[in-house]
């Protein structure tokens, strides 16, 4: 499994756009990124996957370069609200299931 | 879709006492993952399902663990005996086709 590192933790304000990266530079050739948010007392929730390039939902964008061994999830203008744990996961869609100790983001008024 | 539904959502119980979670995953979902965390683990993966068929039970502690899915629409995860170290929350989470999980709202579980 890719193994992946991301911050412990951010802080950012309001109206703030937050850009959180992650490395994984043993990312394999069938390998997804996957990013997952998770609220206090709250199982995780799906926000994000792709492959290559740039994916981008009603939620956030995904930006992959071309070497794939990093990712960045970007959450335009945060709110309050946007202050959870951020994981980012990677494998192959056997795999992609492992969670690291993920990104704590404080969004501060 | 109610969602992936767990049950009970708070469990209290003394060590050596046999417990049992529950989880009832999406409809149509293939897919049906345990997992565990706490402060010091974070989130850990126990076992997950395909088909019902257990695939993958590295993760599952020692044996005072097991987990079974008789259906496509039940599963429980069991400690017998539990102990005070058990105590986390516990999730069950589905999937379709191995794409985005959805979690349940997990089991907070606490061995006195």
């Amino acid at each position: 499994l890719a193994k992946t590192t991301q911050p412990i933790s951010m802080d950012s304000y309001e109206g703030q756009e937050v850009n959180i990266t992650c490395s994984h530079n043993n990312i394999a050739t069938n390998d997804y990124i996957t990013w997952y948010q998770q609220f206090p007392s709250q199982g995780p929730r799906f926000i994000i996957q792709g492959y290559k390039t740039k994916v981008t939902n009603e939620v956030a964008s995904l930006f992959i370069p071309a070497d794939r061994k990093s990712s960045t999830l970007s959450l335009p203008r945060v709110s309050l609200s946007d202050t959870a744990v951020y994981y980012c996961l990677v494998g192959d869609h056997g795999q992609n299931f492992v969670f690291g100790p993920g990104t704590r983001l404080s969004v501060l008024p | 879709d109610a969602g992936v539904i767990q049950s009970p959502r708070h469990e209290v119980t003394e060590m050596g006492q046999e417990v049992t979670l529950r989880c009832k995953p999406i409809s149509g979902h293939d897919y049906l993952f345990w997992y565990r965390q706490t402060m010091m683990r974070g989130l850990e993966l126990l076992i997950y399902f395909n088909n019902n068929v257990p695939i993958d039970d590295s993760g599952m502690p020692e044996d005072r663990f097991s987990a079974k899915m008789p259906n496509a629409s039940f599963s429980t995860l069991k400690i017998q005996p539990s102990e005070p170290r058990d105590s986390a929350v516990y999730f069950c989470a589905s999937a379709l086709a191995l794409h985005e999980q959805f979690f349940g709202p997990g089991t907070r579980l606490t061995v006195l």
